[in-house]
């Protein structure tokens, strides 16, 4: 099993400020089959980013993919209000699939 | 709009079997390409992938809770279903119902709660 590991675990930002959350796995992950989820307190999560950069359907360009092997990047150029959630990791390989634990971005 | 709509018992007895639906709306579950997937959250807690099922009918299971799932799916009704046997409290959770292609999850349903409890 991938093991996927995020970190910071809580990131402390003011609005307008640049979020940079990172993703590590266990064992390559191949990009296209790295996501980002953005949930919201009550919500289900939201799917941000797939293939590792690509953008999903009504996602704003501040929000950005990087990253290859074992070590992908989510991030977010200027915090807006809306934006202060968690956001988590995924990788799907060999029909298994797993998150990870997640980073919470807060208001400072 | 493709919606997915968890409906089940919110309270299930240690030793029990918990059984929840998803509804699909908005598009057939007989398309190809994707496959329709449980995801659930223990109170607080992270994610947990439990598990998918093809329009196939092939089914790809958490190795670790493997032994005590089964997801089928009803074509005719355009819903797909989750058990999950032998509960325990470490299986309180929201549980999640999404659908899944190339591996990513999009959209999700609301999610429901469901407690074990006696």
């Amino acid at each position: 099993e991938i093991v996927l590991t995020q970190s910071p675990g809580t990131l402390s930002l003011s609005p307008g400020e640049r979020a940079t959350l990172s993703c590590r796995a266990s064992q390559s992950v191949s990009s296209s089959y790295l996501a980002w989820y953005q949930q919201k307190p009550g919500q289900a999560p939201r799917l941000l980013i797939y293939g590792a950069s690509s953008r999903a359907t009504g996602i704003p360009d501040r929000f950005s993919g990087s990253g290859s092997g074992t070590d992908f990047t989510l991030t977010i150029s200027r915090l807006e209000p809306e934006d202060f959630a968690v956001y988590y990791c995924q990788q799907y390989g060999s029909s298994a699939l797993t998150f990870g634990g997640g980073t919470k971005v807060e208001i400072k | 709009q493709l919606q997915l709509q968890e409906s089940g018992s919110g309270l299930v007895k240690p030793s029990q079997t918990l059984s929840l639906t998803c509804a699909v709306s908005g598009g057939s579950i007989s398309s190809g390409g994707y496959s329709w997937s449980w995801i659930r959250q223990p109170p607080g807690k992270g994610l947990e992938w439990i598990g998918y099922i093809y329009h196939s009918g092939s089914t790809y299971y958490n190795p670790s809770l493997k032994s005590r799932v089964t997801i089928s799916v009803d074509r005719s009704k355009n819903q797909f279903s989750l058990k999950l046997s032998s509960v325990t409290a470490a299986d309180t959770a929201v549980y999640y119902c999404a659908r899944q292609r190339a591996g990513q999850f999009d959209p999700w349903g609301q999610g429901t709660l469901v407690t074990v409890s006696s």
